[in-house]
């Protein structure tokens, strides 16, 4: 089983900034690679797929990058909406298909 | 649009079952591999089932296999998950997902269905 860490569980950033989100495969899953965005009391939301291809209707201010185990996602300028929790996925290597555990952003 | 609606939720003792639909609106559904993503309270997503589009392929996380069976009907554009034997660590809120022809990511997410054992 592949298994996804996420770092940091928590990321505390002001409104405006960059965050930086990382990812981290056990094994090497190429770039088969999705980052999702879930707000309180939502479904999740698929903002990346292969690693860096922005998802139908995600704003230009998200961007992933990486490869093989390592892997990042940048929201350029956060915006009020941003804070949440993101999660990775891999579907490289499956069945298991496995997440990360979650990176929760919060204002700062 | 895209639509994704679960139904049959609710409550059930440990040992019971419960019986998951999805309706699925706005795309043709037949084309379309399906898979259950759960979230326990307060916990992260986990992969449940997997389900192709003609219904060969079925796969199944460990915790799992051989209590629960995922199903599809493409004539009714519905997805299943029939959950037996219920435990009490199977409480969670269950997603069903659409899953895209270019990878086996999630690209349109139903609201959920709360199942809790207790």
């Amino acid at each position: 089983e592949v298994v996804m860490t996420q770092s940091p569980v928590t990321l505390s950033v002001s409104p405006g900034e960059r965050a930086t989100l990382s990812c981290r495969a056990s094994q090497s899953v190429s770039s088969h690679l999705a980052w999702y965005q879930q707000r309180p009391g939502q479904a999740p939301r698929l903002l990346i797929h292969g690693a860096s291809t922005r998802a139908t209707g995600i704003p230009a201010r998200f961007s992933g990058s990486g490869s093989g185990t390592e892997f990042t996602l940048t929201i350029s300028s956060l915006q009020s909406e941003d804070f949440a929790v993101y999660y990775c996925q891999q579907y490289y290597n499956w069945p298991p298909i496995t997440f990360g555990g979650g990176t929760t952003v919060v204002i700062k | 649009e895209v639509q994704l609606v679960e139904s049959g939720g609710g409550s059930v003792q440990p040992g019971g079952s419960l019986r998951l639909s999805c309706a699925g609106s706005g795309f043709t559904f037949s084309s379309y591999e399906m898979s259950w993503v759960r979230q326990a309270p307060g916990k992260g997503l986990e992969w449940v089932a997997y389900i192709s589009s003609s219904g060969s392929t079925i796969e199944y996380a460990d915790a799992v296999q051989g209590r629960f069976t995922i199903s599809r009907d493409s004539a009714k554009n519905s997805l299943f998950l029939q959950m037996n034997s219920l435990r009490a660590e199977d409480t969670a809120v269950y997603f069903c997902a659409r899953v895209p022809a270019t990878g086996t990511f999630v690209d349109n997410w139903g609201q959920g269905a709360l199942v809790t054992v207790s």
